[in-house]
Formats: structure tokens, C-alpha cells, sequence
């Protein structure tokens, strides 16, 4: 089973700062099957990015995907107030698939 | 509009079953696969099964394998979770999602609301 660790936990921010949150994966993930998505609270989560770094329909340039093998990363370059949310990378190359712990950006 | 909307959570004892069924609308439901996610209070999200197009595969997590039956009925467009022999740590919201196919693979592109499961005595 591929474990994926997020880091940081907790992301502390301004609005109009740029957020990067990392997804490290215990083995490297076959053909980059790595998916982000972006949870608010009392909501279901929602895809940003499929294979690393292909934006999913309707989400914002300021979102960026990248990384290969075991180390992944998100990427927000100006935080607008509706991007206050927590992000979990997941990966879908092997069964059974799994998510990270998540990463919570909070307005500081 | 493209949805899943998932019904028949609720609170039942420890050892007992419930059936949660997803239904979904507005785009051809017989070519996805379709996935089952689990999220406990406060806690991340979990994986816990996927059937295929036709029904005839079906796959699970080691956790729930062996006590949850996923499937699907395309004539009616809906996918269930047969759950028996219920535990305390089953307790959790559980996302119905589409995988989205194509290039895009098993990333999942639509998810249901959820409906809300409580193992409890």
C-alpha cells in the first residue's frame, strides 16, 4: 500500500500569498497517478489537478500542479479568501488507493 | 446538471447492516466506474470500494472486505453499498464518486453530498 504524507499540516496565510503544500508518497506512483482535490468544511471535496498537473475542468490558473515519482506538490500563487480550504492529495496507480493526511491553509 | 446523490445512512448497533444506494443523473452512467469514499468525523478521506461498468468487478479495501457488497444496476443508474456486520469505526460520511475516466483515469471528478452512517450501541 502507498502511503502519502502531506506536509505541512496546517498552513498558516494571507490573502495574496503563495502557498505551496507537499504530497510524498512512500513508493514511487506509477505514471504520476496523483489527483488533488480541495475540501471547504460541510462540503464534498472537489478534483483540482489528475496526473500531477492536469487542471481539472473550471478550476483557476493560479492553482499549479507538479512532481513526479514520490514527491509531489500544490501550488496556489495568490490565495484568494475562497481558496481557505483543506487539500488532500490522493493517488490512483495501484489498489487499494489512498489519500494523504490533508493540509489545512488557514487565513492568518 | 451532472450529480450523485447518495441515501440510506443512518444509526444502527454494532453487527448490524444497511444498504446505501447512489443514484446519479445527467450523464451516461453505464461508462464509469464508480467508487465508494469514507470520510469519519473530523478525520481524512478513505477509499473504500469501486465496481466497474457492467458490475462485474468489483474491489475493496482490506478493512470492509468481506462484510460490504458493492453494485450496480444501470437500468436504474444506481450503485449500492451493501454493508453488514457493522463496526464502530465504519462510522462515517460516505461519498459516492465517479471516476472520470479517459486520460483522467480513476481521479475522481464528481462526488455525491454523502449520507452519514453511526455504528453505535
Amino acid at each position: 500500500e502507498i502511503v502519502l504524507t502531506q506536509s505541512p499540516g496546517t498552513l498558516s496565510l494571507s490573502p495574496g500569498e503563495v502557498a505551496t503544500l507537499s504530497c510524498r508518497a512512500s513508493q514511487s506512483v506509477r505514471s504520476n497517478y496523483l489527483a488533488w482535490y480541495q475540501q471547504k468544511p460541510g462540503q464534498a471535496p472537489r478534483l483540482l489537478f489528475y496526473g500531477a498537473s492536469n487542471r481539472a475542468t473550471g478550476i483557476p490558473d493560479r492553482f499549479s500542479g507538479s512532481g513526479s515519482g514520490t514527491d509531489f506538490s500544490l501550488s496556489i500563487s495568490r490565495l484568494e479568501p475562497e481558496d481557505f480550504a483543506v487539500y488532500y492529495c490522493q493517488h490512483y496507480s495501484d489498489l487499494p488507493f489512498t489519500f494523504g493526511g490533508g493540509t489545512k491553509v488557514e487565513i492568518k | 446538471e451532472v450529480q450523485l446523490v447518495e441515501s440510506g445512512g443512518g444509526l444502527v448497533q454494532p453487527g448490524g447492516s444497511l444498504r446505501l444506494s447512489c443514484s446519479a443523473s445527467g450523464f451516461t452512467f453505464g461508462v464509469y466506474w464508480i467508487h465508494w469514499v469514507r470520510q469519519a468525523p473530523g478525520e481524512g478521506l478513505v477509499w473504500v470500494s469501486r465496481v466497474n461498468v457492467d458490475g462485474s468487478v468489483t474491489q475493496y479495501v482490506d478493512s470492509v472486505r468481506g462484510r460490504f457488497t458493492i453494485s450496480r444496476d444501470n437500468a436504474r443508474n444506481t450503485v449500492y453499498l451493501q454493508m453488514d456486520d457493522l463496526r464502530a469505526e465504519d462510522t462515517a460520511l460516505y461519498f459516492c464518486v465517479r471516476a472520470c475516466g479517459g486520460n483522467c483515469r480513476d481521479a475522481f471528478d464528481i462526488w455525491g453530498q454523502g449520507t452519514l452512517v453511526s455504528v453505535s450501541s
